[in-house]
C-alpha cells in the first residue's frame, strides 16, 4: 500500500500569509494526487487533482505542485474562509490512501 | 445540480449488520465510478470501497470480506452492505461521486454527500 505523509500536522497562520502544506508518497505516484479541504461539520471539498489542476470554482490563491513522491499545496494569501483541514490523496493505485491531514488554524 | 445523499446510518451492536444507501441525482449515474469514504470521530479520511462503471469492486483491507458495495444504475443508487461490524467501523460514511468513469479520474473524489453516522456499540 502507498503511504501518504503530510506535514505539518497543524500550522498557525494569519490572514494574508502564504501557507504551504507538504505531502510525501511512499512510492512514485507520478502526478496522481488530489487535495481536499474540509471545514468542521462539513464534507470534504475537492480543490486540486492531478497534482496541479485547479478544480472549477476553487479560488486561484490555491495551487498545487509536484510529481513523483513529493507534492505541495500552497495558499498564496490566506483568507478567513481558508481555515480548515487539508488532506492529500493518492490516486495512483488501490487501495486509495489519504494523508493524515493538516489543520490550518488562526494565529 | 449534482446531488448525492446517504441514508441508513444508526446505532448497531458489535457483530451486527447494516445497509447504507446513497441516492444520486443530477448526473448520468451509470457513467461514473462511485465510492464510500469514512471518517471516524475526530480522525482523518479513510477510503472504504469503490465500484466502477462496469461493476468492478475495490475494498480497503480493513473491510474486505465484511463490507460489500453495489450499485443499481436503473435507480441511480449506491449501497454498502456492512456485516460483522465492530467498534472500529464507527464513523461518518460518505457517498462520493468520482471525477470520471476511468482511471485516474475514477479515483478522485469529486462530489460528496453530507454523510451518515454509523455507531457500533453495545
Amino acid at each position: 500500500d502507498i503511504q501518504m505523509t503530510q506535514s505539518p500536522s497543524s500550522v498557525s497562520a494569519s490572514v494574508g500569509d502564504r501557507v504551504t502544506v507538504t505531502c510525501r508518497a511512499s512510492q512514485v505516484i507520478n502526478t496522481w494526487l488530489a487535495w481536499y479541504q474540509q471545514k468542521p461539520g462539513e464534507a470534504p471539498n475537492l480543490l486540486i487533482y492531478a497534482a496541479s489542476s485547479l478544480q472549477s470554482g476553487v479560488p486561484s490563491r490555491f495551487s498545487g505542485s509536484g510529481s513523483g513522491t513529493d507534492f505541495t499545496l500552497t495558499i498564496s494569501s490566506l483568507q478567513p474562509e481558508d481555515f480548515a483541514t487539508y488532506y492529500c490523496q493518492q490516486a495512483n493505485s488501490f487501495p486509495l490512501t489519504f494523508g493524515g491531514g493538516t489543520k490550518v488554524e488562526i494565529k | 445540480e449534482v446531488r448525492v445523499s446517504e441514508s441508513g446510518g444508526t446505532l448497531v451492536q458489535p457483530g451486527g449488520s447494516l445497509r447504507l444507501s446513497c441516492a444520486a441525482s443530477g448526473f448520468s449515474f451509470g457513467n461514473y465510478a462511485m465510492s464510500w469514504v469514512r471518517q471516524a470521530p475526530g480522525k482523518g479520511l479513510e477510503w472504504v470501497s469503490t465500484i466502477g462503471v462496469g461493476g468492478d469492486t475495490f475494498y480497503a483491507d480493513s473491510v474486505k470480506g465484511r463490507l460489500t458495495i453495489s450499485r443499481d444504475n436503473s435507480r441511480s443508487t449506491l449501497s454498502l452492505q456492512m456485516n460483522s461490524l465492530s467498534a472500529d467501523d464507527t464513523a461518518v460514511y460518505y457517498c462520493v461521486k468520482s471525477y470520471g468513469a476511468s482511471s485516474p479520474g475514477s479515483r478522485y473524489f469529486h462530489h460528496w454527500g453530507q454523510g451518515t453516522l454509523v455507531t457500533v456499540s453495545s
